[in-house]
């Protein structure tokens, strides 16, 4: 199993461009997350999903679509990248509710 | 929100030592807590995942208690090593909740 994979790695973009990051998993998990990781800071949920249809907001969600038409995709769209969206972004998957949660490599992304 | 704290932000510790560190979380309507392991440029692993009053896990050098009635958990590492060095992060789940809340992460540098 490759776990979660985001894509991409790295990625700059200028104020207002828009963008999806791309989340996978193959672990036919039910439950996936996007976190933000700011410097200095924790983990903060910007959308999650409980299956596939079904998403809902986290504690960050201005700024940020989601959608998951499938079980394994779970993709975040940027619409107008601002400079306070660069940040560390990390997908995660989970089996169940109270369960562990499995982390991607994350993406790195820099708005200018 | 939920508010998840950790203590100390961060620790230095000489090769052999005994460390441990604290997650402080609302103990009303606990319902599950998570210990994670970051190491830097990699992503968030799960190390425990605890639900009950009195828990304790263990993982090799690395053990952790819960205690859901004064809303707090503790994590110990044995005989510390440079290869602990890492961020180790807890996240709480509520009974309101649909998702984890990330306290900030306690950062342990273990000295040769």
């Amino acid at each position: 199993n490759a776990g979660v994979t985001q894509t991409p790695k790295f990625r700059i973009l200028k104020i207002g461009q828009s963008m999806t990051l791309q989340c996978t998993q193959d672990m036919n998990h039910n439950y996936m997350y996007w976190y933000r990781q700011d410097p200095g800071m924790g983990l903060k949920l910007i959308y999650y999903s409980v299956g596939a249809g079904i998403t809902d907001k986290g504690e960050v969600p201005n700024g940020y679509n989601v959608s998951r038409s499938t079980t394994e995709d779970f993709p975040l769209r940027l619409e107008l990248a601002a400079p306070s969206q660069t940040s560390v972004y990390f997908c995660a998957s989970g089996n169940t509710l109270t369960g562990a949660q499995y982390f991607g490599p994350g993406t790195r992304l820099l708005v200018l | 929100i939920l508010n998840v704290e950790q203590s100390p932000q961060s620790l230095h510790v000489q090769e052999g030592d005994s460390t441990n560190f604290t997650c402080s979380f609302p103990s009303s309507n606990f319902y599950a807590l998570h210990w994670y392991r970051w190491e830097t440029a990699k992503s968030p692993e799960a190390l425990f995942v605890m639900t009950l009053n009195g828990d304790e896990k263990k993982k090799g050098r690395i053990s952790a208690t819960l205690n859901t009635k004064e809303g707090y958990s503790y994590l110990y590492i044995k005989g510390s090593q440079p290869e602990d060095s890492a961020t180790y992060l807890c996240a709480s789940l509520d009974n309101y909740g649909q998702n984890f809340v990330f306290g900030p992460g306690t950062r342990l540098s273990v000295l040769p």
